[in-house]
């Protein structure tokens, strides 16, 4: 099962775009990547997924190297309401039934 | 609205005791899950449950049981024998098969402290 590296935390200031990598050296061929937020006391909730190149929404860009062994999650022009943990997700169907491994997550704090 | 209901907020129970979590979800998704949180930790998945009666172990299933009768309804029962289950639980569920192409949507947590 692929384990997933993060930084444990991260400073920013408002305005400011910010990229938080994912490392994921043994992603398996059927492994998607998946984003979340997370304010404390409360569940994460989901930013982004991807399993190749680019993907863009609304609120994020991921994106993922020809290898796949990492992962960037970009946020544009962050604000002091962005202060959160994020994890990066590694899933997919293993034998035997569905596997799941969060990181640790990554803690950015933005700044005024 | 629709969303996944976690109760109660905070549950306190003295060692020994068995103690069930509930979670309801009105998003009528097929799948359901059970996550463990510890300070400093990412999530830990427990159990998990892709279609009414059946469910599976996930990577921290020992002390813990739970059932699924209902399609809404998937709670989370913590044993006697947990070692350490004072922790943050979350529930969550997805449209189907697992988060892939499926994102997970969370409640808002039990936090279960054990005396």
């Amino acid at each position: 099962l692929a384990k997933t590296t993060q930084p444990i935390s991260m400073d920013s200031y408002e305005g400011q775009e910010v990229n938080i990598t994912c490392s994921h050296n043994n992603i398996a061929t059927n492994d998607y990547i998946t984003w979340y937020q997370q304010f404390p006391s409360q569940g994460p909730r989901f930013i982004i997924q991807g399993y190749k190149t680019k993907v863009t929404n609304e609120v994020a860009s991921l994106f993922i190297p020809a290898d796949r062994k990492s992962s960037t999650l970009s946020l544009p022009r962050v604000s002091l309401s962005d202060t959160a943990v994020y994890y990066c997700l590694v899933s997919n169907r293993g034998t035997g039934g569905f596997k799941t491994i969060f990181g640790a997550g990554t803690r950015l704090f933005v700044k005024a | 609205d629709g969303g996944i209901t976690q109760s109660p907020k905070y549950l306190f129970r003295k060692e020994g005791q068995n103690v069930t979590l509930s979670c309801e979800q009105n998003l009528n998704h097929d799948a359901m899950y059970w996550y463990r949180q510890d300070p400093g930790q990412g999530l830990r998945l427990i159990y998990y449950s892709q279609i009414v009666n059946d469910f599976q172990k996930g990577d921290i299933a020992e002390g813990y049981s739970v059932s699924r009768e209902k399609k809404e309804s998937f709670p989370l029962t913590v044993t006697s024998a947990q070692k350490n289950p004072t922790a943050f639980y979350l529930c969550a569920s997805s449209i189907g098969g697992g988060p892939i192409n499926s994102p997970l949507h969370f409640g808002n947590g039990t936090r279960l402290t054990v005396t």
